[in-house]
């Protein structure tokens, strides 16, 4: 079974680009989350979707957005990039995101603003 | 709220030693419990989790980890270290309760594990 595919795995931008990332979740997997991670504040939740319906939304700025289409992939979009957003940024999948279905995680996506 | 604490952000073993890596979390309900390795340039990969039933329980790669609820631990353990242990390990909870924290992991700050030969 294919685990979670993270594309692409690096990015270099600048500031005030915008990126799209994109994830697609273990085969039969409904619930895709996307996380943050950076040295000064360690692994931040962002959002998950469920059915194509976003059902959970950490604390971050409007900027950072997603969407989760019929086949259950994701993308998440940041739009008006920040040097703050270098970060890798992690998918993880699970059959229908509930508490105690461990999550199934990329290799993730190494976003550098320059 | 929910909260993972890490004792440590930095543990050295030598190869063979046991390994010892803390975690305690705070939760007004029952929580489920992971751990997660990540090795450079990689995502997170399971250890082990714990959700009902047994309190200790065996991952992959040897380790293992007891939930103590009167402690609000859930340290992670292997007897013998191997060099390739070494890498960053994560302690995360999840609750069991329905509402607007469904599927959202907590994760403490981690824990770099080096391994000396």
């Amino acid at each position: 079974k294919a685990g979670v595919t993270q594309t692409p795995r690096y990015l270099i931008k600048t500031r005030g680009q915008q990126v799209t990332l994109s994830c697609s979740p273990i085969s039969g997997h409904r619930s895709v989350s996307w996380y943050q991670q950076t040295p000064g504040q360690g692994l931040q939740f962002l959002f998950e979707y469920f059915s194509e319906t976003q059902r959970n939304k950490g604390n971050f700025p409007g900027r950072f957005s997603g969407r989760q289409f019929s086949n259950s992939r994701s993308e998440m979009n940041v739009s008006t990039l920040e040097l703050g957003d270098s970060a890798l940024y992690l998918c993880a999948s699970s059959p229908t995101g509930a508490g105690n279905q461990p999550q199934h995680f990329g290799d993730g996506t190494r976003l550098s603003i320059l | 709220a929910q909260s993972v604490t890490q004792l440590g952000s930095h543990v050295s073993v030598s190869e063979g030693a046991l390994v010892l890596l803390r975690c305690n979390y705070s939760s007004s309900v029952p929580p489920y419990l992971f751990w997660y390795v990540q090795y450079p340039n990689q995502g997170l990969q399971l250890l082990l989790k714990y959700t009902t039933g047994a309190t200790l329980v065996k991952g992959i790669n040897g380790f293992e980890a007891e939930f103590k609820k009167s402690e609000t631990s859930f340290h992670l353990t292997k007897p013998s270290a191997h060099m390739s242990d070494a890498a960053e390990y994560f302690c995360a909870v999840t609750v069991a309760d329905r509402g607007s924290t469904l599927g959202r992991l907590y994760f403490g700050r981690g824990t770099q594990l080096t391994v000396w030969p």
